[in-house]
């Protein structure tokens, strides 16, 4: 069974663009969460999608948004980047009936200069 | 709201030795999971055991083991026989789950503990 992909694996932006990044869940999840992880703040909730609905949210600005697709892919969109979004960005999917799974992606190094 | 603390920023072992990473935990969810994931250099997390709130045994994978003390509300990883690949920062984690067992994808995680294995 093929993991959680993330694409790109790495992006360089400046400050003031915007950037999507993707997030493929493995086969048959129905919920993508989304992290962001810097040496400062740690590892932070963004936001859940399950069965294309936003389940769950992080307290970040309205900058960033995100949305799933009928095949459970996800997307999430960062507007008006600014040097602090600079960070990794994990994508998790799990089956969401079952307890135990939370799989990880690769993540993409997003660098905002 | 949900809290995790890890207090060990770094832990040393020798290989082939046993080591305990510890966390501790904080929620008002009669029902949740806890999580323990490892992080090495290159970023991946990678899933490493769970256990339930409401599992009476304490969950093991290979050489993991969970240490769960529900009054204590402490979920320490034990790590068995260490590996010079097992060097690497490890996180807890949990999240909320429902009476009937559905999980929700938001975990909250620790600030992670920076694992060291001498040869």
């Amino acid at each position: 069974k093929a993991g959680v992909t993330q694409t790109p694996r790495y992006l360089i932006k400046t400050r003031g663009q915007q950037v999507t990044l993707s997030c493929s869940p493995i086969s048959g999840h129905r919920s993508v969460s989304w992290y962001q992880q810097t040496p400062g703040q740690g590892l932070q909730f963004l936001f859940e999608y399950f069965s294309e609905t936003q389940r769950n949210k992080g307290n970040f600005p309205g900058r960033f948004s995100g949305r799933q697709f009928s095949n459970s892919r996800s997307e999430m969109n960062v507007s008006t980047l600014e040097l602090g979004d600079s960070a990794l960005y994990l994508c998790a999917s799990s089956s969401a009936g079952g307890r135990d799974e939370q799989y990880f992606g690769p993540g993409t190094r997003l660098t905002v200069t | 709201a949900q809290k995790i603390t890890q207090t060990q920023p770094g832990m040393f072992v020798q290989e082939k030795e046993a080591v305990t990473l510890d966390c501790t935990y904080d929620t008002s969810d009669q029902s949740y999971g806890l999580f323990w994931y490892k992080q090495p250099s290159s970023g991946e997390m990678i899933f490493l055991i769970y256990q339930g709130s409401y599992d009476e045994q304490n969950a093991t994978e290979g050489r993991y083991s969970l240490n769960f003390q529900k009054a204590r509300k402490s979920a320490n990883l034990v790590i068995s026989a260490s590996q010079l690949g097992d060097s690497a920062m490890y996180f807890c984690a949990m999240r909320p789950e429902n009476a009937g067992g559905t999980s929700y994808g938001k975990l909250t995680f620790g600030q992670g503990t920076i694992l060291t294995v001498h040869p």
